[in-house]
């Protein structure tokens, strides 16, 4: 089965912790993005890689930090430097990233305290 | 400045009751236009990609159309189970990808 896994689907912190949260897929797909959804607003793009080893800053990166070591994963780690770190984080990953539609992962919920 | 609005930001329908959803987007060169559907606590699930104006796809009681400024998604007949918010995203030729808010839309059986 191909598709996109984020875990996990819950994750609670205290204030001042670091924490990652896991994107893998196995769809063979070049770029990968992380979003970030909050009540009553539209996905705000915190960082995206079209290719491994490379990627950009999106339009709300502050406080976040990503790699991309391997084409499958693209892990998003939220820093103690993000002011407001409470949302649903979702996980996306396109073709090229030019014009092809992006599949969604599951989500993680993350709340900090 | 590249935008995408979406309208109603709610609607209820009896069952049956077909309806539109409007997505309005200001972008400097379309690369493409697209349409997703999510459930509550869920990721969006990839519906319709769109490219120029006059084009429409169908799936189901679901049918978007494109013009150059906006884009439509009509429900036709639609059942309980169509409830959710329809999200819109619009891709420029730069790359950047720009989601409107949503619109949340409720069928009553």
């Amino acid at each position: 089965d191909g598709g996109i896994t984020q875990s996990p689907k819950y994750l609670f912190r205290k204030e001042g912790q670091n924490v990652t949260l896991s994107c893998e897929q196995n769809l063979n797909h070049d770029a990968m993005y992380w979003y970030r959804q909050d009540p009553g607003q539209g996905l705000r793009l915190i960082y995206y890689s079209q290719i491994v080893n490379d990627f950009q800053k999106g339009d709300i990166a502050e406080g976040y930090s990503v790699s991309r070591e391997k084409k499958e994963s693209f892990p998003l780690t939220v820093t103690s430097a993000q002011k407001n770190p409470t949302a649903f984080y979702l996980c996306a990953s396109s073709i090229d990233g030019r014009g092809y539609e992006q599949y969604f992962g599951p989500g993680t919920r993350l709340t900090v305290t | 400045e590249d935008q995408v609005t979406q309208s109603p930001e709610a609607l209820r329908l009896q069952e049956g009751e077909s309806s539109s959803l409007n997505c309005s987007y200001t972008v400097s060169g379309l690369r493409g236009l697209f349409w997703y559907r999510q459930d509550p606590g869920k990721g969006p699930e990839f519906l319709f990609t769109l490219y120029s104006a006059g084009e429409e796809k169908e799936k189901e009681r679901l049918k978007a159309t494109l013009t150059k400024k906006e884009s439509f998604l009509h429900i036709t007949a639609p059942k309980p189970e169509d409830s959710a918010t329809y999200l819109c995203a619009v891709q420029a030729r730069n790359d950047k990808i720009i989601f409107g808010k949503g619109t949340r839309l409720h069928i009553l059986p």
